[in-house]
């Protein structure tokens, strides 16, 4: 495609509940990112992708999220047992380096 | 760790002035930095990307300057019009801890008015 897709676009979820947010990112960039921006705040760092790997987890915030990504394409970030204080935008970017990175439009997540 | 600060949080001026929007970090050992445009509602829109070996760079109205060992951006937009309305954002890619991972400051909501 051309640009990052991310979906849904609006995810409202029950607190307790497991959430799948999905992101494809632009064909061939083989960098891919993962941030959070909550309202009023600044962007937050969750998680890199080089490839399949993930050399830099450091932002996850609880050992409720995680993210995979296969085939150099496709990453999920999953919530599971969302709390209210999950409730954001999170917002996915890929990049070839040098080139910057391309932003997707996000996903806002609402926990109620 | 590195931490990057936006001066002023928000402005407002009428159309047709130059403006300067301030970025400041901590940590001079960076790869690049970025300034990103974001509309209400939207994601980021890459404007422009300095090399930490670069001075600055332009496009259209646009002019950023990086002075790495000051730790400071100026993103420089000429003659505003209401369409530039919108929140900057200036980032840093980190030499050290996760190369890769760009630090972002707060922002500058900027409005332009007619």
């Amino acid at each position: 495609g051309a640009g990052v897709s991310q979906s849904p676009s609006n995810k409202v979820t029950e607190k307790g509940k497991d959430v799948e947010l999905r992101c494809d990112p632009i064909s061939g960039h083989t960098a891919l990112y993962w941030y959070r921006q909550s309202l009023g705040q600044g962007l937050e760092f969750l998680i890199y992708f080089q490839g399949n790997s993930a050399p830099d987890k450091s932002g996850l915030p609880s050992d409720r999220f995680s993210a995979e990504r296969t085939g150099g394409s496709v990453s999920t970030l999953t919530i599971q047992r969302t709390q209210q204080e999950d409730s954001a935008v999170y917002l996915c970017a890929s990049s070839l380096r040098p080139m910057p990175l391309q932003f997707g439009s996000g996903t806002r997540l609402t926990v109620v | 760790k590195q931490e990057v600060t936006q001066i002023p949080a928000a402005l407002s001026v009428p159309e047709g002035e130059n403006l300067v929007l301030n970025c400041s970090f901590t940590d001079s050992a960076i790869y690049n930095l970025q300034w990103f445009r974001q509309d209400p509602g939207k994601g980021l829109t890459s404007l422009l990307l300095i090399q930490s070996s670069q001075r600055e760079q332009t496009s259209g109205r646009l002019n950023a300057s990086l002075d790495k060992s000051s730790g400071r951006s100026t993103l420089y937009i000429a003659a505003s019009q209401p369409g530039d309305s919108a929140t900057y954002l200036c980032a840093v890619e980190g030499v050290t801890g996760g190369g890769n991972k760009l630090t972002f400051g707060t922002g500058t909501q900027l409005k332009v008015e007619l």
